[in-house]
């Protein structure tokens, strides 16, 4: 099973501010990496596929980078509609796993 | 526009056994694969089980192949995870989910917005 770390496990950060979230695979996934956006209450919202691909209709100031094991997940300029927590997700191999999930407040 | 509405969910006794449901609409059903996925209340997200888009071949989390079985009816465009020997570690919120992709499985682009399931004396 590949393990899927993901850091910070919270962040804050103010309105305008610039977001890194990382998430780091315990082997090679090449770039079968999705992130996905949850707010309370709701499902999961898939974002970005295959490590930098940004699903249709996602806001630009979410971008996502990275191959092998180690991925970002960047918002450029942090709005108050971004409140959520973000998971990664490999696709790689079966089982699919996730990382710990990372929640991003505003200051 | 695709739709997933999941339902089944309540609470149950520790022992005892349930059907989830998932119904899709908005899309070629037969053409994807399909997922369940679980939040326990609090925690973060847990892969449970896969189905092929003809329900040729079905796969599952470690922790859900001994007391989960997933299958799926073309002809109703529904997906199903059957769940016997409830555990209160059960407990959680169970969405259902559609891959884009035939291969490799795992994209998950369409999410229901889940069902409580509450395993509790």
């Amino acid at each position: 099973e590949i393990q899927m770390t993901q850091s910070p496990s919270s962040v804050s950060a103010s309105v305008g501010d610039r977001v890194t979230i990382t998430c780091q695979a315990s082997q090679d996934i090449t770039n079968y990496l999705i992130w996905y956006q949850q707010k309370p209450g709701k499902a999961p919202k898939f974002l970005i596929y295959d490590a930098s691909n940004l699903e249709t209709g996602v806001p630009s100031r979410f971008s996502g980078s990275g191959s092998g094991t180690d991925f970002t997940l960047t918002i450029s300029s942090l709005q108050p509609e971004d409140i959520a927590t973000y998971y990664c997700q490999q696709y790689d191999n079966l089982p699919l796993t996730f990382g710990g999930g990372t929640k991003v407040e505003i200051k | 526009q695709v739709q997933l509405v999941e339902s089944g969910g309540g609470v149950f006794q520790p022992g005892g056994s349930l059907r989830l449901s998932c119904a899709a609409s908005g899309f070629i059903f037969s053409n994807y694969g399909m997922h369940w996925v679980r939040q326990a209340p609090g925690k973060g997200l847990e892969w449970v089980a896969f189905i092929r888009y003809d329900g040729s071949n079905s796969y599952y989390a470690d922790s859900a192949k001994a007391r989960f079985s997933i299958s799926r009816d073309n002809s109703k465009n529904t997906v199903s995870l059957q769940i016997y020997g409830l555990r209160p570690e059960d407990t959680a919120v169970y969405y259902c989910a559609k891959d884009r992709l035939a291969a490799p499985p795992g994209l998950l682009d369409s999410w229901g917005p889940g069902t409580l399931l509450t395993v509790s004396s």
